[in-house]
Protein backbone atom coordinates (compact mmCIF):
# COMPACT_ATOMS: atom_id res chain seq x y z
CA UNK A 1 0.00 0.00 0.00
CA UNK A 2 1.87 2.93 -1.22
CA UNK A 3 1.27 6.23 1.14
CA UNK A 4 3.24 8.31 -0.50
CA UNK A 5 2.91 8.63 -4.64
CA UNK A 6 4.97 10.65 -6.72
CA UNK A 7 3.25 10.05 -9.97
CA UNK A 8 5.60 11.45 -12.51
CA UNK A 9 8.43 8.82 -13.01
CA UNK A 10 11.03 11.19 -14.74
CA UNK A 11 10.92 14.88 -15.65
CA UNK A 12 12.88 17.06 -18.31
CA UNK A 13 13.70 20.67 -17.68
CA UNK A 14 16.33 23.11 -19.62
CA UNK A 15 18.84 24.75 -17.14
CA UNK A 16 18.26 27.85 -15.98
CA UNK A 17 14.21 26.92 -15.65
CA UNK A 18 12.33 25.75 -12.72
CA UNK A 19 12.03 22.66 -11.82
CA UNK A 20 8.51 21.16 -10.09
CA UNK A 21 8.41 17.95 -8.30
CA UNK A 22 5.17 16.48 -7.08
CA UNK A 23 4.21 14.45 -4.35
CA UNK A 24 0.78 13.33 -2.75
CA UNK A 25 0.42 11.39 0.56
CA UNK A 26 -2.81 9.33 2.22
CA UNK A 27 -1.82 8.88 5.56
CA UNK A 28 -3.31 11.96 7.53
CA UNK A 29 -1.10 10.99 10.47
CA UNK A 30 2.21 12.46 8.35
CA UNK A 31 3.21 15.28 10.09
CA UNK A 32 6.93 15.50 8.24
CA UNK A 33 8.31 15.27 4.83
CA UNK A 34 11.28 15.69 3.48
CA UNK A 35 12.74 15.37 -0.08
CA UNK A 36 15.74 13.06 -1.12
CA UNK A 37 18.07 13.25 -3.96
CA UNK A 38 19.42 10.24 -5.27
CA UNK A 39 22.40 9.35 -7.30
CA UNK A 40 22.64 5.80 -8.61
CA UNK A 41 24.53 3.42 -6.49
CA UNK A 42 24.93 5.84 -3.61
CA UNK A 43 22.59 6.62 -0.77
CA UNK A 44 20.04 8.95 -0.64
CA UNK A 45 21.15 12.50 0.60
CA UNK A 46 18.97 15.22 1.98
CA UNK A 47 17.88 18.23 0.46
CA UNK A 48 14.87 20.20 2.55
CA UNK A 49 12.02 19.28 5.08
CA UNK A 50 9.11 20.82 6.28
CA UNK A 51 6.78 20.17 9.49
CA UNK A 52 3.23 20.23 9.12
CA UNK A 53 3.00 23.09 11.13
CA UNK A 54 4.31 24.96 8.16
CA UNK A 55 3.13 25.32 4.72
CA UNK A 56 6.58 26.77 2.83
CA UNK A 57 10.11 26.45 3.93
CA UNK A 58 12.93 27.84 1.32
CA UNK A 59 16.98 26.77 1.25
CA UNK A 60 18.50 28.32 -1.57
CA UNK A 61 17.15 27.05 -4.89
CA UNK A 62 15.25 24.73 -3.56
CA UNK A 63 11.33 25.59 -1.72
CA UNK A 64 9.56 22.77 -0.58
CA UNK A 65 5.69 23.83 -0.71
CA UNK A 66 3.00 21.78 1.67
CA UNK A 67 -0.94 21.61 1.06
CA UNK A 68 -2.07 19.56 3.70
CA UNK A 69 -5.89 19.70 3.07
CA UNK A 70 -4.71 18.63 -0.07
CA UNK A 71 -2.85 16.02 1.04
CA UNK A 72 -0.03 17.34 -1.94
CA UNK A 73 3.60 18.52 -1.34
CA UNK A 74 6.02 20.00 -4.19
CA UNK A 75 9.66 20.66 -4.84
CA UNK A 76 10.73 23.89 -6.76
CA UNK A 77 14.16 24.12 -8.33
CA UNK A 78 14.89 27.98 -9.31
CA UNK A 79 17.30 28.13 -11.48
CA UNK A 80 17.73 24.06 -12.47
CA UNK A 81 21.64 23.37 -13.13
CA UNK A 82 22.77 20.34 -14.86
CA UNK A 83 24.21 19.30 -11.49
CA UNK A 84 20.45 18.90 -9.96
CA UNK A 85 19.98 15.69 -12.62
CA UNK A 86 19.29 12.89 -10.03
CA UNK A 87 16.44 10.75 -8.62
CA UNK A 88 14.52 12.35 -5.76
CA UNK A 89 12.10 11.04 -3.77
CA UNK A 90 9.90 12.30 -1.21
CA UNK A 91 9.07 11.14 1.71
CA UNK A 92 7.11 10.94 4.71
CA UNK A 93 6.88 11.01 8.38
CA UNK A 94 4.80 10.54 11.46
CA UNK A 95 3.45 8.12 14.37
CA UNK A 96 2.41 5.42 12.30
CA UNK A 97 2.25 2.34 13.19
CA UNK A 98 6.19 1.69 11.60
CA UNK A 99 7.13 4.56 14.42
CA UNK A 100 8.40 7.26 12.83
CA UNK A 101 9.97 4.96 9.70
CA UNK A 102 10.09 7.15 6.47
CA UNK A 103 7.83 6.60 4.01
CA UNK A 104 8.97 7.20 0.38
CA UNK A 105 7.79 7.52 -3.15
CA UNK A 106 8.94 6.18 -6.29
CA UNK A 107 10.94 8.86 -7.07
CA UNK A 108 11.06 11.09 -9.63
CA UNK A 109 14.17 10.90 -12.69
CA UNK A 110 15.02 14.40 -13.34
CA UNK A 111 16.85 15.45 -15.90
CA UNK A 112 17.97 19.12 -16.62
CA UNK A 113 19.65 19.82 -20.17
CA UNK A 114 21.91 22.65 -20.85
CA UNK B 1 29.70 13.13 14.39
CA UNK B 2 27.59 11.12 13.80
CA UNK B 3 28.80 8.72 11.24
CA UNK B 4 27.37 5.16 9.84
CA UNK B 5 29.09 2.19 7.96
CA UNK B 6 27.50 -0.11 5.64
CA UNK B 7 29.32 -2.95 4.02
CA UNK B 8 29.98 -4.70 1.64
CA UNK B 9 29.44 -1.89 -1.06
CA UNK B 10 28.36 -4.67 -3.72
CA UNK B 11 27.65 -8.25 -3.54
CA UNK B 12 27.16 -11.20 -6.12
CA UNK B 13 25.76 -14.12 -4.42
CA UNK B 14 24.11 -17.34 -6.24
CA UNK B 15 20.88 -18.47 -5.55
CA UNK B 16 19.90 -20.03 -2.27
CA UNK B 17 23.41 -18.94 -0.39
CA UNK B 18 23.03 -17.23 2.81
CA UNK B 19 23.12 -12.89 3.32
CA UNK B 20 24.94 -11.08 5.92
CA UNK B 21 24.79 -7.04 5.59
CA UNK B 22 26.29 -5.12 8.60
CA UNK B 23 25.65 -1.44 9.46
CA UNK B 24 27.29 0.47 11.95
CA UNK B 25 26.57 3.64 13.95
CA UNK B 26 29.06 5.69 15.56
CA UNK B 27 28.88 9.54 17.54
CA UNK B 28 25.61 8.94 18.69
CA UNK B 29 23.72 6.28 21.30
CA UNK B 30 20.11 4.28 21.10
CA UNK B 31 19.27 5.39 17.56
CA UNK B 32 16.30 3.88 15.90
CA UNK B 33 17.77 1.56 12.72
CA UNK B 34 16.50 0.88 9.92
CA UNK B 35 16.74 -1.28 6.62
CA UNK B 36 15.82 -0.22 2.88
CA UNK B 37 15.56 -1.58 0.05
CA UNK B 38 15.53 -0.24 -3.36
CA UNK B 39 14.29 -2.19 -6.32
CA UNK B 40 14.01 -1.68 -9.78
CA UNK B 41 10.69 0.75 -10.31
CA UNK B 42 9.61 0.44 -6.66
CA UNK B 43 11.69 3.32 -4.79
CA UNK B 44 12.64 2.74 -1.31
CA UNK B 45 10.43 0.50 0.42
CA UNK B 46 11.24 -0.10 4.81
CA UNK B 47 12.02 -4.00 5.10
CA UNK B 48 12.52 -4.00 9.28
CA UNK B 49 13.06 -1.10 11.88
CA UNK B 50 14.14 -1.12 15.78
CA UNK B 51 14.06 1.28 18.48
CA UNK B 52 16.53 -0.57 20.78
CA UNK B 53 18.44 -3.75 21.06
CA UNK B 54 16.97 -7.01 20.37
CA UNK B 55 13.92 -5.19 18.97
CA UNK B 56 12.57 -5.73 15.31
CA UNK B 57 10.13 -4.39 13.76
CA UNK B 58 9.20 -6.19 10.19
CA UNK B 59 7.21 -4.48 7.38
CA UNK B 60 7.10 -6.50 4.99
CA UNK B 61 6.85 -10.65 4.83
CA UNK B 62 9.88 -11.63 2.62
CA UNK B 63 13.13 -13.96 3.02
CA UNK B 64 14.77 -11.89 4.89
CA UNK B 65 15.25 -11.32 8.78
CA UNK B 66 16.95 -8.42 10.74
CA UNK B 67 19.25 -8.23 14.43
CA UNK B 68 20.32 -5.92 16.36
CA UNK B 69 23.25 -7.50 18.92
CA UNK B 70 24.23 -4.26 19.73
CA UNK B 71 22.78 -0.53 19.89
CA UNK B 72 25.13 0.60 17.23
CA UNK B 73 24.69 -2.57 15.09
CA UNK B 74 21.62 -3.72 12.51
CA UNK B 75 22.53 -6.82 10.69
CA UNK B 76 20.36 -7.78 7.54
CA UNK B 77 20.17 -11.46 6.45
CA UNK B 78 18.80 -14.26 4.62
CA UNK B 79 19.18 -18.09 5.05
CA UNK B 80 18.64 -18.92 1.44
CA UNK B 81 18.86 -16.04 -1.69
CA UNK B 82 16.19 -15.66 -3.73
CA UNK B 83 16.65 -13.67 -7.28
CA UNK B 84 13.90 -11.88 -6.19
CA UNK B 85 16.02 -9.87 -3.42
CA UNK B 86 18.47 -8.48 -5.88
CA UNK B 87 18.37 -5.06 -5.32
CA UNK B 88 19.94 -1.80 -3.34
CA UNK B 89 20.02 -2.04 0.42
CA UNK B 90 20.05 0.77 2.51
CA UNK B 91 20.82 1.45 5.97
CA UNK B 92 19.79 4.60 7.97
CA UNK B 93 19.42 5.59 11.31
CA UNK B 94 17.61 8.53 12.97
CA UNK B 95 17.34 10.24 16.75
CA UNK B 96 14.05 9.12 18.15
CA UNK B 97 11.03 11.18 16.56
CA UNK B 98 11.60 10.48 13.25
CA UNK B 99 13.71 13.59 12.07
CA UNK B 100 17.26 13.78 10.82
CA UNK B 101 17.48 10.64 8.74
CA UNK B 102 21.02 9.55 8.29
CA UNK B 103 21.56 7.12 5.46
CA UNK B 104 24.38 4.72 4.76
CA UNK B 105 26.38 4.33 1.22
CA UNK B 106 24.24 0.98 0.76
CA UNK B 107 24.89 -2.45 -0.57
CA UNK B 108 23.97 -3.38 -4.76
CA UNK B 109 22.94 -7.22 -3.98
CA UNK B 110 22.83 -8.90 -7.05
CA UNK B 111 21.37 -12.78 -6.52
CA UNK B 112 22.49 -14.73 -9.82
Amino acid sequence: DQQVKQNSPSLSVQEGRISILNCDYTNSMFDYFLWYKKYPAEGPTFLISISSIKDKNEDGRFTVFLNKSAKHLSLHIVPSQPGDSAVYFCAASGPTNSGYALNFGKGTSLLVTP
Amino acid sequence: SQTIHQWPATLVQPVGSPLSLECTVEGTSNPNLYWYRQAAGRGLQLLFYSVGIGQISSEVPQNLSASRPQDRQFILSSKKLLLSDSGFYLCAWSVTGGSGYTFGSGTRLTVV
